[in-house]
């Protein structure tokens, strides 16, 4: 099993181009997340889904859009990169959300100048 | 205050040390997840707990419901278990409630 890859592992963006960010796992998990980490801080949630066509809002969401059309796949998108957009992404599922465990992407390590 | 403390925030020890990492919480969770980042920056989840002890290889965890706390536990510690060790709980929406993390280094 793969797990949970998320492309590309490093990017740099310059203010005001867009990216997508792309999230996949072979699990058959319902919930996928993404989550930032800036520097020397714990993880946010940007967004997060609970099943395919299902998604909702975390604590960051703004600045950032998300689509879950299949049960594999949550790409998270950045519209017009602002520096305050620099930070690692993480994308993370779980079969439910309660009773297992989380696994973790790799991490998307993005810089906006 | 925040949802979920942490402590120590920091700790240096020497290997072969006991570490104890302490997590408590002030809302209501259906789990409690400790996790494993490590300094290239993968996350790795260690256990999940809703209630009791659970061992794997030299980590133990164990979870107070009653008392909203629980421990992380590495017994002979050794110089690549240094990592940021973070505790996240499970309220009823599916989401995590993160913890600051707790930076540990093991010294040979």
């Amino acid at each position: 099993n793969a797990g949970v890859t998320q492309t590309p592992k490093f990017r740099i963006l310059k203010i005001g181009q867009s990216m997508t960010l792309q999230c996949a796992q072979d699990m058959n998990h319902n919930y996928m997340y993404w989550y930032r980490q800036d520097p020397g801080m714990g993880l946010k949630l940007i967004y997060y889904s609970v099943g395919a066509g299902i998604t909702d809002k975390g604590e960051v969401p703004n600045g950032y859009n998300v689509s879950r059309s299949t049960t594999e796949d949550f790409p998270l998108r950045l519209e017009l990169a602002a520096p305050s957009q620099t930070s690692v992404y993480f994308c993370a599922s779980s079969l439910d959300g309660f009773s297992y465990g989380y696994t973790f992407g790799s991490g998307t390590r993005l810089t906006v100048v | 205050k925040n949802e979920v403390e942490q402590s120590p925030q920091n700790l240096t020890a020497q290997e072969g040390e006991f570490i104890t990492i302490n997590c408590s919480y002030s809302v209501g969770i259906s789990a409690l997840h400790w996790l494993q980042q490590h300094p290239g920056g993968g996350i790795v989840s260690l256990f999940m707990l809703s209630s009791g002890k659970k061992k794997h290889g030299r980590l133990i965890a164990t979870i107070n419901i009653q008392e909203k706390h629980s421990s992380l536990h590495i017994t002979a510690s050794h110089p690549r278990d240094s990592a940021v060790y973070i505790c996240a709980v499970n309220p009823s929406n599916y989401q995590l409630i993160w913890g600051a993390g707790t930076k540990l280094i093991i010294k040979p």
